[in-house]
C-alpha cells in the first residue's frame, strides 16, 4: 500500500514561472509535512515543512499549502529559476519518528 | 547549524570486504539517527533506525548481519557493510533527528560506495 503519492514525476518549467508539486497521502496520524530538496549527488535538504494547524506557509519564493480534508499538501516555487532545478520529495510524518517518502519530483527550470 | 556530515564522501572496495560509514551530527545531539540507502532515480530506501545506546531497528527486508549499526554516542552512528558484494553498491545517506528543536530530520551529504 502506497502511503504517499507525489505527483507530478518530472516537471519543466520556464524560468520565472511557477512550480507545484503535489502529495497525497492516506495515514490521518501524520503530523509533520516536509518537503526536501536534493541535488545529484547530494543529501536531502529540508525546504520547508508545515504542521496541520495551518493551511499555508510561506518562505521567501517557496510556499506550503495543506488541505487537511482533502489529505494533500503542495509544495509551490514561485519565480522558479534555473538553480532551483532538482529533485523535491514530500516525506511526511507521524507517530513514529520516520519520514514517508514520496517517489519524488524532478524538476527542470530551462533559462 | 543543523549540520549532519558523513564519512567518506564516496569508497571503493573490492568484493568480500567490509567497509564502514560515519555519521555525525555536528552542532546538535541526536539520540536518534536513521540510515537510507538510495538507487539512483529512485527514491530514499529506510534501512534502520538507530537509537543512541541501544539495538538499530532495521526495516523489513534489510539483513541486519550484513548492515550493522552502532549509535555508540549522541552525534555518532556507524553503519559497516560486511562483506560486500556488488549489489551492495548505493548511495547511503544518514539523517539525524533534533531533539532540541520540533523534531526535523537533517541529512548527510551521503556515501557514495562501489563494490567491485
Amino acid at each position: 500500500q502506497q502511503q504517499v503519492k507525489q505527483s507530478p514525476q518530472s516537471l519543466i518549467v520556464q524560468k520565472g514561472g511557477i512550480s507545484i508539486i503535489n502529495c497525497a497521502y492516506e495515514n490521518t496520524a501524520f503530523d509533520y509535512f516536509p518537503w526536501y530538496q536534493q541535488f545529484p549527488g547530494k543529501g536531502p535538504a529540508l525546504l520547508i515543512a508545515i504542521r496541520p494547524d495551518v493551511s499555508e506557509k510561506k518562505e521567501g519564493r517557496f510556499t506550503i499549502s495543506f488541505n487537511k480534508s482533502a489529505k494533500q499538501f503542495s509544495l509551490h516555487i514561485m519565480d522558479s529559476q534555473p538553480g532551483d532545478s532538482a529533485t523535491y520529495f514530500c516525506a511526511p510524518q507521524g507517530g513514529s519518528e520516520k519520514l514517508v517518502f514520496g517517489k519524488g519530483t524532478k524538476l527542470t527550470v530551462n533559462p | 547549524g543543523a549540520v549532519v556530515s558523513q564519512h567518506p564522501s564516496w569508497v571503493i572496495c573490492k568484493s568480500g570486504t567490509s567497509v564502514k560509514i560515519e555519521c555525525r551530527s555536528l552542532d546538535f545531539q541526536a539520540t536518534t539517527m536513521f540510515w537510507y540507502r538510495q538507487f539512483p532515480k529512485q527514491s530514499l530506501m529506510l534501512m534502520a533506525t538507530s537509537n543512541e545506546g541501544s539495538k538499530a531497528t532495521y526495516e523489513q527486508g534489510v539483513e541486519k548481519d550484513k548492515f550493522l549499526i552502532n549509535h555508540a554516542s549522541l552525534t555518532l552512528s556507524t553503519l559497516t557493510v560486511t562483506s560486500a558484494h556488488p549489489e551492495d553498491s548505493s548511495f547511503y545517506i544518514c539523517s539525524a533527528r533534533d531533539l532540541a528543536g520540533v523534531g526535523e530530520q537533517y541529512f548527510g551529504p551521503g556515501t557514495r560506495l562501489t563494490v567491485t
